[in-house]
């Protein structure tokens, strides 16, 4: 099925590091969402984008949405041991559709 | 505690056989989305209800199917069983005031088959 292209595909950091992540697609999107997934859990919402070009931030997270619309970036800053996880983008086509469609994920791993 | 809840939260079954996944939404959430994950894969998205009514799908396999009930709650029936079928399943509400493109997952059923 389609799937955003996500990268890195996995990264181990230390503790204290920013993060940064990010998807791209060839197709633009209308939003995008970011979340965060532990193991055998459901992803949990951490950010959603509206708009080209908004910068939105959720404590130490920030996500933005690509001025092309067919992109968009998580930065974590201060990485602690609790980050760890996998982190999904998510993007809605455009409207008339209501889908989804997740990238391939980031697994994100804290040294301590 | 997104406010879905999934049931049963595992599932064994053996090849050939039907199960049904159900899924409650958040409270006020009209929409309901249903997503498969396979070991170490990102999410497909199968099927989408808003209302009561089928409102988009993916890539969901003729030998599923969906509902979304009078009250809400949807139902995954996936019958004919394979092997390739293990996975996790999502269930994802949305529809609640200006938020209503931000999808809020269940904890999932896990299906394995035998």
């Amino acid at each position: 099925g389609q799937q955003l292209n996500q990268s890195p595909q996995s990264m181990f950091i230390q503790e204290g590091e920013d993060v940064s992540m990010n998807c791209t697609s060839s197709s633009i999107f209308n939003t995008w969402l970011w979340y965060k997934q532990d193991p055998g859990e459901g992803p949990v919402l951490l950010i959603a984008l509206y708009k080209a070009g908004e910068l939105t931030s959720n404590g130490r997270l920030t996500a933005q949405f690509g001025i092309t619309r067919k992109d968009s970036f998580l930065n974590i800053s201060a990485s602690i041991p609790s980050d760890v996880g996998i982190y999904f983008c998510a993007g809605q086509l455009p409207s008339g559709t209501y889908k989804y469609i997740f990238g391939t994920g980031t697994r994100l791993k804290v040294l301590a | 505690d997104s406010g879905v809840t999934q049931t049963p939260k595992h599932l064994i079954t053996a090849t050939g056989q039907r199960v049904t996944l159900r899924c409650s939404p958040r409270s006020g959430d009209l929409s309901v989305y249903w997503y498969q994950q396979s070991l170490d894969q990102g999410l497909q998205f199968l099927i989408q209800y808003y209302n009561g009514e089928e409102r988009a799908k993916g890539n969901i396999l003729e030998r599923f199917s969906a509902q979304q009930f009078p009250d809400l709650h949807s139902e995954l029936n996936l019958s004919s069983l394979e092997l390739g079928d293990s996975a996790l399943y999502f269930c994802a509400s949305s529809g609640r005031g200006v938020s209503y493109n931000e999808q809020f997952f269940g904890p999932g059923t896990r299906l394995t088959v035998l």
